[in-house]
This record gives C-alpha cells, structure tokens and sequence, in this order.
C-alpha cells in the first residue's frame, strides 16, 4: 500500500504571497490531519478532516484553511504569508480518526520557506 | 485534553535498554496512551498504543500503571538508529491530536 503522499516537499514563496499544499491519503484512509512543525513550537495541530468535513480545529488564525475532497484528498491553504509562518507542514490519515484506538500515518512533509 | 510531560533530552549507549516516561495525571477514562518516533525532516511513526497494563509489539514495550497516570515506553536494546524524538500522545475520541515537546533520545557508540 502506498503510503501519504504530500506535494510538494519544498516551497518558497514571500511574505504575503498564499500557498496551496496538498496531502493524498493512504488507500480507504478517511481522516486527515494537518501538523505545522517549528523548531521553537513543536507539532501543531492544525485541523482534521473526515469525509469532506472539517471535525476539528486547532488554535490558528483564519489565514490557516483546508478542505478534502470526496476521494479523501486534503488540500491546506495559507493566505497572507508571515515569515513566522516557514515550517514544515505534515499531514497524516487514518482510516477513522473518531475512535480513541488511531494510527496516523505522517506524510514526509512540506517544508515551507517564506521570506 | 490531557498534557503531558516528558524528560526533554536522554542519553543512553547502544545495547542498552532505554526507558522514557511519561506523565499524564488529567487522563480521562477513554483516553488511550500512542507513542510516536520522530527522525529529523521526516513525520513521525508510529511506534506503540495501550489502554492499560503491558503492551508489546516487535519495536518496543509500553508500561501503564493501574491509575494510567503516566506511561513507560521501554525500548530494548537501542541502536544508532535509534536516535530520534520520541513524543508520548494522549487520544481522544473525536481526534484532536495535542504533541507535547517530545524527549530527544541520543545513543552513543
């Protein structure tokens, strides 16, 4: 089985520039979570998806948006690039997401560079 | 949701066997204890999961007392690759996914 698939690895984009990151899923995987990484915060939650709706939210700001698609497929956008927002952006599926007993499966990533 | 505290750093040398606990005192009851393994520039993987009691799989073993207010992730015999970030998890139904800071794990030679 294939694993999640992220694209693309590596961006760099300037400070109010926007951004469209996409995340495919394991096979019959029906959640999607998308994490932002920094060195001085950690992993962030950002939001989860399941069958097409958003389930859960982080605390970012409303730059920070997503959607999944009917195939599971979640795209991640970033509207108004800040320099604090450079990290790198995982994504991970699970087949449920609603059940306390999850395994995610984390993508490689998106390492983002806003300058 | 449940916090969780780790040691930030631990060093250990090949062969050894490596304990990292974890403490979670707000634990709800139907909340599960996940444990992820971390490589630089990559995402994390998944490495173990328990309710309660001993769980073993073929990676490492995880420990949780009776009052489930912290964790033991035992790994057996480390290696080089084994240094990594491990980051203990508290799991929720409805799956809002809170990572603390993680414990850097060094083996030495």
């Amino acid at each position: 089985k294939a694993g999640v698939t992220q694209t693309p690895r590596y961006l760099i984009k300037t400070r109010g520039q926007q951004v469209t990151l996409s995340c495919s899923p394991i096979s019959g995987h029906r959640s999607v979570s998308w994490y932002q990484q920094t060195p001085g915060q950690g992993l962030q939650f950002l939001f989860e998806y399941f069958s097409e709706t958003q389930r859960n939210k982080g605390n970012f700001p409303g730059r920070f948006s997503g959607r999944q698609f009917s195939n599971s497929r979640s795209e991640m956008n970033v509207s108004t690039l800040e320099l604090g927002d450079s990290a790198l952006y995982l994504c991970a599926s699970s087949l449920d997401g609603g059940s306390t007993y999850n395994e995610q499966f984390f993508g490689p990533g998106t390492r983002l560079t806003v300058l | 949701l449940a916090k969780t505290t780790q040691p930030i750093s631990m060093d250990s040398y090949e062969g050894q066997e490596v304990n990292i606990t974890c403490s979670h005192n707000n634990i709800a009851t139907n909340d599960y204890i996940t444990w992820y393994q971390q490589f630089p520039s990559q995402g994390p993987r998944f490495i173990i999961q328990g309710y309660k009691t001993k769980v073993t799989n073929e990676v490492a073993s995880l420990f949780i007392p009776a009052d489930r207010k912290s964790s033991t992730l035992s790994l057996p015999r480390v290696s080089l690759s084994d240094t990594a970030v491990y980051y203990c998890l508290v799991n929720t139904g409805g799956f809002k996914t809170i990572f603390g800071a993680g414990t850097r794990l060094f083996v030495k030679a």
